[in-house]
């Protein structure tokens, strides 16, 4: 019954490693985010994609890549991880842009040493 | 100014009391207001969308002032459960595709 899904809950890597989150939604949405939420709680969005294909992109490094299969999944690959990207991230989903609310995945906790 | 900001608090209230959480925004041309809560070390969750005309829910009372350029969120007779922190969500800052977050403010319910 879950509607939105991330996994792995948990993810402790070095730092330099590859790491892939997955997140998917069952609830027929077309929208699908990525947030990262840091030590201090501040939540940011990274990534919007709708209908598979990519509306926000904010000012990320481009060693996180998302990538849309369909429109239930939403992935996140992160090369060549660093110290900073030790952080929750959230996958998100709405029923379309904007104006709507958004559905929250329980969060991807992510430390790199 | 940040895009949205809030005060972090920490709110300490005791059961019973009422309790004003304040929000401001920097665009004026933002459409659509939202109060999310986020318990410790769990996702955000939708707690109510903040109407024109403000609106009610229970216990719960959010107005917009658009002249101001803020948002409040007030909670009557608070429980214990009510401890979280309140996020401001506001969009359409750039676009109807963009949701901006406040920092959150952090309310503590005691006995």
């Amino acid at each position: 019954d879950t509607a939105v899904s991330q996994t792995p809950k948990y993810l402790v890597t070095q730092m330099g490693n590859d790491k892939s989150i997955k997140c998917e939604q069952n609830l027929g949405h077309d929208t699908m985010y990525w947030y990262k939420q840091d030590s201090k709680k501040f939540l940011k969005i990274m990534f919007s994609y709708n209908n598979k294909e990519l509306i926000i992109n904010e000012t990320v490094p481009n060693r996180f890549s998302p990538k849309s299969p369909d429109k239930a999944h939403l992935n996140l690959h992160i090369n060549s991880l660093e110290l900073g990207d030790s952080a929750v991230y959230f996958c998100a989903s709405s029923q379309d842009v904007g104006l709507e609310t958004q559905y929250f995945g329980p969060g991807t906790r992510l430390l790199v040493l | 100014r940040k895009e949205v900001e809030q005060d972090p608090g920490p709110f300490n209230v005791p059961e019973g009391a009422t309790v004003a959480f304040n929000c401001t925004y920097s665009n004026s041309a933002s459409q659509s207001f939202f109060w999310y809560r986020q318990d410790c070390r769990k996702e955000p969750k939708l707690l109510m969308s903040v109407y024109s005309s403000g609106n009610e829910d229970g216990r719960f009372t959010a107005q917009l002032n658009r002249a101001s350029q803020y948002i409040s969120l007030l909670i009557r007779d608070s429980k214990l459960s009510d401890s979280a922190t309140y996020l401001c969500v506001v969009n359409g800052l750039y676009n109807n595709n963009d949701m901006r977050f406040g920092a959150g403010t952090r309310l503590t319910v005691k006995p």
